[in-house]
This record gives structure tokens, C-alpha cells and sequence, in this order.
């Protein structure tokens, strides 16, 4: 069964550094998407990311983010100074549909900020 | 806007004993019900999902969900857990009319006992 793949499963980082988290969605998917769950809380959205384009972004993306399809296949997100509230799990997702009723999720990288 | 509610931040239930787990949303337009399961260390995966049709749904490993509309609620259950259902649940939903942005509950901890 196709699936997203994401690596690391774990990453420390300290304070102040940048940090490329990395998905592999399936093959022939077109809609990307990066979540995130802060410990004990929602699985809150970032962003969505189709036809090289952001499609939609929430308040918590901020100028510290971006996201990139740099190859065809790999799918990043980028934080470009990473604080402490950033230490989270990420999770990505892609679908072949705009919707996200079909969207398959990796399986998350922990994020962890020092 | 939408909302999730779970109550329930902890579920402990012996093995074989029947289980749900509350889920009431809130939203202004009609919304597609999902649930999905975090197991540890990996990847949210779907449980079930509700789009249309029958309100009472089944999913894998033997969970099922009735939405009710009234009530805003769309509880999952299982009426004989085993040790390996021990995992996060999560109740999301989107809006019917289209969207790329699932909104998550915060997760119930089902843990089964001996």
C-alpha cells in the first residue's frame, strides 16, 4: 500500500537554528500538507501547498516557515529560526483530490527545540 | 469555522469490555466526520470516515461511529477492545463544500488493561 514518508522520526535542534523537516508523499498525489501537534494538544493545520503554490496557510505560518517541492518527489518544510514553541510532532499528508477527505498522513517527525 | 470537542483525555477499559469515545464538533455549514488513529510511534492513520448516507459507519479493526446531526456528535465505539487498540484517537472534520484543512480534536488516550 502506497504511504508518506517522513524523515527524521526525530530531530533536536537548538534555539535559534534552522531546521528542514521532509516528506515523500505517494506518487501521483497533487495536494501537499504539513500539520502539527503540539504535545497534549489539536493536530492543528499549517499549510497546504498545491501546483508549486501555497493554496492556504494558517495564522501559526509565519515568516519562519516555508514549504518546497524542490524535486517532484520530496515535499519540505522549513523553519528558519527555530524557538522553543516549535518543539512539536509535524506531520504530513498529500491527496490526490483538492479535498482533504482523502488526504494519507506520514507518519511525523518529532521536533524537538533545546 | 469549525470546532472539535473530546472530552475525554483518558479512556482506561479493561480488555473485552465495550468502549466509546465522544466527539461532538461545531460548525456552521455541514462538515464530513473522520477519525483517525495515532498508535505508538507512528503515523495517523484513518479509522473511519462519514460523508453520507447510513449514519452509522464502520471502519478497520472493528470500530464503528453513528453521527448524529442533532446532537452534533459523532461518538466511536467498540463493543470488544483488545490490548493492540491501546493508541490516540482523533476526531477531525471539513467542511462538505470543499476545503484542504481538517480540524482535529485533541485526542482521546484509549488505553486497554489486562
Amino acid at each position: 500500500e502506497p504511504e508518506v514518508t517522513q524523515t527524521p522520526s526525530h530531530q533536536v535542534t537548538q534555539m535559534g537554528q534552522e531546521v528542514i523537516l521532509r516528506c515523500v508523499p505517494i506518487s501521483n498525489h497533487l495536494y501537499f500538507y504539513w500539520y502539527r501537534q503540539i504535545l497534549g494538544q489539536k493536530v492543528e493545520f499549517l499549510v497546504s501547498f498545491y501546483n508549486n503554490e501555497i493554496s492556504e496557510k494558517s495564522e501559526i505560518f509565519d515568516d519562519q516557515f516555508s514549504v518546497e517541492r524542490p524535486d517532484g518527489s520530496n515535499f519540505t518544510l522549513k523553519i528558519r529560526s527555530t524557538k522553543l514553541e516549535d518543539s512539536a510532532m509535524y506531520f504530513c499528508a498529500s491527496s490526490y483530490t483538492q479535498s482533504a477527505v482523502e488526504a494519507f498522513f506520514g507518519q511525523g517527525t518529532r521536533l524537538t527545540v533545546v | 469555522a469549525q470546532s472539535v470537542t473530546q472530552l475525554d483525555s483518558q479512556v482506561p477499559v479493561f480488555e473485552e469490555a465495550p468502549v466509546e469515545l465522544r466527539c461532538n464538533y461545531s460548525s456552521s455549514v455541514s462538515v464530513y466526520l473522520f477519525w483517525y488513529v495515532q498508535y505508538p510511534n507512528q503515523g495517523l492513520q484513518l479509522l473511519l470516515k462519514y460523508l453520507s448516507g447510513s449514519t452509522l459507519v464502520k471502519g478497520i479493526n472493528g470500530f464503528e461511529a453513528e453521527f448524529n446531526k442533532s446532537q452534533t456528535s459523532f461518538h466511536l465505539r467498540k463493543p470488544s477492545v483488545h490490548i493492540s487498540d491501546t493508541a490516540e484517537y482523533f476526531c477531525a472534520v471539513i467542511p462538505t463544500g470543499g476545503g484542504n484543512k481538517l480540524t482535529f480534536g485533541t485526542g482521546t488516550q484509549l488505553k486497554v488493561e489486562l
